[in-house]
């Protein structure tokens, strides 16, 4: 299985600034299959960012994802009221079929 | 616009089987091209992934090697839904349980997630 860690644990910033948020993979992951979500109280994940680097759907392009091989980063340029919440990443496996997701980093208001 | 909404009980004594019901709206479960999943997130575990159904013209199931043993995922052909039923559930099994429509291994859709009690 892959293991998917994130740093920092806790970010905390003000409205305005840059959040770049890392995950790393205990083996290397297929960039196809590497996605973040963004997650608040009360409701379901949202997709922010698949293949790596592809916005979803309505998501504004403050949030960019890069990265390759085992290290991986989402990046919010700027800062919204609306972007504090818990970030995750996720991938899948191509051989092992399986998914796994990170254990979140928690991007709040300093 | 994909909608999915699941039911089914908050409370489920330990050792009985877990059972959730997701209804899809604004899509089929017979896509060519989605996968059915179910995710659950606690305290200790995190987000983690338990399952999946899709058909690709045959039905196929992927399961977490942690739950293989104990899980079914099944699509209600007839009611355009798919369900969870995990036996034999202990304290652990305690979590907001989501299903999520997958596309490419990308959870792009989800339900609205129901926090499952697994208590005497």
């Amino acid at each position: 299985e892959i293991v998917l860690t994130q740093s920092p644990g806790t970010l905390s910033l003000s409205p305005g600034e840059r959040a770049t948020l890392s995950c790393r993979a205990s083996q290397s992951v297929s960039s196809s299959y590497l996605a973040w979500y963004q997650r608040k109280p009360g409701q379901a994940p949202r997709l922010l960012i698949y293949g790596t680097s592809n916005r979803a759907t309505g998501i504004p392009d403050r949030f960019s994802g890069s990265g390759s091989g085992t290290d991986f980063t989402l990046t919010i340029s700027r800062l919204e009221p609306e972007d504090f919440a818990v970030y995750y990443c996720q991938q899948h496996g191509v051989l092992s079929r399986e998914v796994t997701f990170g254990p979140g980093t928690k991007v709040e208001i300093k | 616009q994909v909608q999915l909404q699941q039911s089914g009980p908050g409370l489920v004594k330990p050792s009985q089987t877990l059972s959730l019901t997701c209804a899809i709206s604004g899509d089929s479960v017979f896509s060519n091209t989605a996968g059915w999943n179910w995710i659950r997130q606690s305290p200790s575990r995190g987000l983690e992934w338990l399952g999946r159904t899709y058909y690709r013209s045959k039905w196929y199931h992927e399961y977490a090697v942690s739950v293989n043993s104990r899980i079914t995922i099944n699509p209600d052909t007839s009611k355009n839904q798919f369900s969870l039923q995990l036996n034999s559930v202990t304290p652990e099994d305690t979590a907001v349980y989501f299903c999520a429509r997958d596309v490419s291994m990308r959870f792009d859709f989800w339900g609205q997630g129901t926090l499952v009690a697994v208590s005497s």
